[in-house]
C-alpha cells in the first residue's frame, strides 16, 4: 500500500515569498491533516478536512496560509507572504476515519514532510 | 496550546535496558496514543489506549492510562539502538458532554538515545 506523498520535501524560500505544499494521502482516506512542527517541538495541527470540508482549522494563521482540498483527495497547503518563524517542517497525514474513530489498526499515517526554511 | 506534555523531555540508556517515558494531559480524553519519529522522518503510530483501558500491550511496547491523574506512560522493554528517535504522545479530546473533537493534540516528545 502506497503511503503519504509529500512535496517538495525541502524548500528555502526568502520572506516575504510564497510557497505551496502538496500531499497526496492513502487512497481511500477521508481524513487528511496538515500538521506544522517546529524544530524541537511536538506537531500543531493547522487544518483537518473530512473529504473535502473542513474539520477544524482554528490554528491556521489565515491571513497568510491556506488550504485546499479539492475533490477530496489531494490536498494544497499555501503559505504567502511568508515569515521566518514558518521555517518548520510541514507534516500531512491521512486516516480512514476521525481520530475519534481509531482503532488499533486503522491509524493516522503520516508523510515525510516539507521541510521548509524562510530566510 | 499542547494537551500533553512528556517527560522527561530528554532520555539517554544503554542497550538491553528498558525506557520508560511519561505524558500528562489536562483535559477528559477519548483515546491516547503513542508517536515514534525517527530524526527526519515523519510520525509512525506505535499504539493506542481508549480511556476505559489501563494498559495495553505490544511487542516490546507497554502502555498504561491512569485518567484520574491524567496521565500515561510508555515502557519500551530491551531497548535497542534502533530505538533511538522522538516519542510523542497524542490525545483525542472530548467536551464537558464526554463527546470527541476527532482530532489529535501532540505533546512536545521525549527524545530517546538508546547508545550500543
Amino acid at each position: 500500500e502506497a503511503g503519504v506523498a509529500q512535496s517538495p520535501r525541502y524548500k528555502i524560500i526568502e520572506k516575504r515569498q510564497s510557497v505551496a505544499f502538496w500531499c497526496n494521502p492513502i487512497s481511500g482516506h477521508a481524513t487528511l491533516y496538515w500538521y506544522q512542527q517546529i524544530l524541537g517541538q511536538g506537531p500543531k495541527l493547522l487544518i483537518q478536512f473530512q473529504n473535502n470540508g473542513v474539520v477544524d482549522d482554528s490554528q491556521l494563521p489565515k491571513d497568510r496560509f491556506s488550504a485546499e482540498r479539492l475533490k477530496g483527495v489531494d490536498s494544497t497547503l499555501k503559505i504567502q507572504p511568508a515569515k521566518l518563524e514558518d521555517s518548520a517542517v510541514y507534516l500531512c497525514a491521512s486516516s480512514l476515519v476521525s481520530p475519534r474513530n481509531i482503532e488499533t489498526g486503522n491509524t493516522i499515517y503520516f508523510g515525510e514532510g516539507s521541510w521548509l526554511t524562510v530566510v | 496550546s499542547q494537551q500533553g506534555e512528556e517527560d522527561p523531555q530528554a532520555l539517554s540508556i544503554q542497550e538491553g535496558e528498558n525506557a520508560t517515558m511519561n505524558c500528562s494531559y489536562k483535559t477528559s480524553i477519548n483515546n491516547l496514543q503513542w508517536y515514534r519519529q525517527n530524526s527526519g522522518r515523519g510520525l509512525v503510530h506505535l499504539i493506542l489506549i481508549r480511556s476505559n483501558e489501563r494498559e495495553k500491550h505490544s511487542g516490546r511496547l507497554r502502555v498504561t492510562l491512569d485518567t484520574s491523574k491524567k496521565s500515561s506512560s510508555l515502557l519500551i522493554t530491551a531497548s535497542r539502538a534502533a530505538d533511538t528517535a522522538s516519542y510523542f504522545c497524542a490525545t483525542d479530546a472530548t467536551n464537558a458532554g464526554g463527546t470527541s473533537y476527532g482530532k489529535l493534540t501532540f505533546g512536545q516528545g521525549t527524545i530517546l538515545t538508546v547508545h550500543p
